[in-house]
Formats: C-alpha cells, structure tokens, sequence
C-alpha cells in the first residue's frame, strides 16, 4: 500500500512565525502535492513538484513556498504564518493517481 | 480552464437505500475522473478512477461511477448504503497523466448524512 505520511496532524502557531510541514512518501513517486482545504471551497492546490529541486505553482502559492530535496520528502513553507493561513494542508504524491496523507490542521492565532 | 461542479452540498440518505451523487466537469481534453472519500479528521481516499475503456467503473466499498462524455458528468452511485458511508465526498479531474503530473482540480465536495 502507498503510504503518504504528515509530520503533525494538528498544529498551533502564533501570526509572523515561520511554520514547516513535513510530508514523506514511500513509494517512489515523483510527484508531490500540497493541498489546502478549506470549509465549502473544497481543496487548492497550492504548490507541486515533479521532480527533486524541481517546482510548480499551483491556484493559490501566494505566502507559501516549498522545498524538495529528496525524491521521497516535499516540504511546504509559510515564510511569516498568518490567521488566514488557518486550514487543512493535505499532501499527495502520485505516479498517476494521488494518494493523500492524514493531513495537517493549522491554527494561526 | 477546468472545473468540477458538485451541485449537491449535503444529501440525507436512509440506510439500506440507493445513492447517487452528481459530478460534472469542464476540460478541454480528455478528462481522468476520480472520486475521493473523506471521514471526519481524515486525508482522502480513493474511491474509483476513470481513465479510459469501459466507461461503468467499479471502486471499493462496492460503489460505481458511470463517465457520460455527451453530459460531462461522472456520477457516483451505490445500491445500499450502510451508516459507515456517512462522510464527504470529492469528485476530482486531472491532466493527460491523471493529474499524476499536473495536479488535480476537486468539486466543493458533498456531505453525506445517513439516516438509520
């Protein structure tokens, strides 16, 4: 079974602080995904990556960056978290179909 | 651009009944379909996938999808559903690889209420 593992499932950070999720998968697929979802708007891709060191916007990138440095691990970065930033991150990998994690609840206070 | 539109926010469904949930989307390719199930404080799981071929697909927990080209539109059914269906369902499309390559784009989602 593919396995896609988040970090932390629930996470609390104060507005400014630099915030990272950590996302690892054991399937050797080359690409991964990172999702928000939020309540009535579905899920948004923010960001993806094809390949290591390699990156892709996705809908909303706007306050968020990532980071892929191994083929297995995709990080995603909020530079200075803010309360808008409040949400679930979901992150995938593929090779054509997305399997998903647990995913990650972020509180922005 | 693509799209998913999922017109249903919440359907009430009794247990032991049929269910239909309604998918349509937009994309100027040939579309690969997906549907995803989500409970309470979990990620996504995949329900079926539609790629190509026979356009009835069977997916675990023995729901269907019939892909309909002429309607856009990719409907998730079941013909008895049990309480531990009660979840949030995502009807999602993809690129030329699936979304394997480019990402996916999901509906809203539908919230399914089962009355016992």
């Amino acid at each position: 079974d593919v396995k896609v593992t988040q970090s932390s499932r629930y996470l609390v950070k104060r507005t400014g602080e630099k915030v990272f999720l950590e996302c690892v998968q054991d399937m050797d697929h080359e690409n991964m995904f990172w999702y928000r979802q939020d309540p009535g708007l579905g899920l948004r891709l923010i960001y993806f990556s094809y390949d290591v060191k390699m990156k892709e916007k996705g809908d909303i990138p706007e306050g968020y960056s990532v980071s892929r440095e191994k083929k297995e691990r995709f990080s995603l970065i909020l530079e200075s978290a803010s309360t808008n930033q409040t949400s679930m991150y979901l992150c995938a990998s593929s090779s054509e179909t997305q399997y998903f994690g647990p995913g990650t609840r972020l509180l922005v206070l | 651009a693509q799209s998913v539109t999922q017109p249903d926010i919440h359907i009430t469904v009794s247990e032991g009944a049929s269910l239909e949930l309604r998918c349509n989307y937009s994309y100027g390719a040939t579309p690969y379909l997906f549907w995803y199930v989500q409970s309470p404080g979990q990620g996504l799981q995949l329900l079926l996938k539609y790629f190509s071929g026979d356009t009835l697909v069977q997916g675990i927990k023995g729901f269907e999808a019939e892909f309909k080209r002429s309607q856009s539109s990719f409907n998730l059914r079941k013909p008895s559903v049990h309480w531990s269906d009660a979840a949030e369902y995502f009807c999602a499309v993809g690129g030329y690889s699936g979304g394997g390559a480019d990402g996916l784009t999901f509906g809203k989602g539908t919230h399914l209420i089962i009355q016992p």
